[in-house]
């Protein structure tokens, strides 16, 4: 039973445009989320996060916004850059004991277009 | 050092025999995971280590997996027995606290043959 859902395994967009990565999750309990952007033979990195205090976080061309009635969260990217083209994993987190252990979604590839 | 390091990169094993996978973890961090990446999945948690306590092993699939973190430092997670549905890129993350902010290695590709 996932509790992250990347329902779109791949997503397409020109460069220029905007690019937008979707997540859903089934636990009312995660309170922090996180997206992670890989690159072929490389480890995920940190790309962005959100509390759940908060319903918007931006950093320079991505921004995440986040929606807690819904259990939606999105990523968007503007103005997408064909070194954008990754594998962008979408991560949910609550406090367990002190520990944030982090559930991963599968991930959706995406391919920029010059 | 300056980042998380797994070796070996790839490993190419023949089912039923054992591997050990290593993680270096960044300096300093006290809190390490093990994942793993199977063909067309999300990453998959194996195993938590922060500091000095008890191992959070509750992703672990079954007891042919074992980890151990020796001072606190190095981590080796060994699979017995490996079968071919244990193929995946196996990956490491440091943090400094166990909380945010984690850092991923390359991850090592294990083929079971």
């Amino acid at each position: 039973d996932q509790q992250v859902k990347q329902n779109s395994p791949s997503l397409s967009v020109q460069e220029g445009r905007i690019s937008i990565l979707n997540c859903d999750y089934t636990n009312s309990m995660f309170d922090y989320f996180l997206w992670y952007k890989k690159y072929p033979a490389e480890g995920p990195t940190f790309l962005i996060s959100i509390s759940s205090i908060k319903d918007k976080n931006e950093d320079g061309r991505f921004t995440v916004f986040l929606n807690k009635s819904a259990k939606h969260l999105s990523l968007h990217i503007v103005p997408s850059q064909p070194g954008d083209s990754a594998v962008y994993f979408c991560a949910a987190s609550s406090e367990s004991g002190g520990s944030y252990i982090p559930t991963f979604g599968r991930g959706t590839s995406l391919i920029v277009h010059p | 050092g300056a980042g998380v390091s797994q070796s070996p990169s790839n490993k190419v094993t023949e089912k039923g025999k054992d591997v050990e996978l290593r993680c270096d973890p960044i300096s300093g961090h006290t809190a390490l995971y093990w994942y793993r990446q199977s063909l067309g999945q999300g990453l998959e948690f194996l195993i938590y280590f922060q500091g000095n306590s008890a191992p959070d092993k509750s992703g672990l699939p079954s007891d042919r997996f074992s980890a151990e973190r020796t001072g606190g430092s190095v981590s080796t997670l060994t699979i017995q027995r490996t079968q071919q549905e244990d193929s995946a890129v196996y990956l490491c993350a440091s943090s400094l606290l166990g909380g945010y902010g984690y850092t991923f290695g390359s991850g090592t590709r294990l083929t079971v043959v």
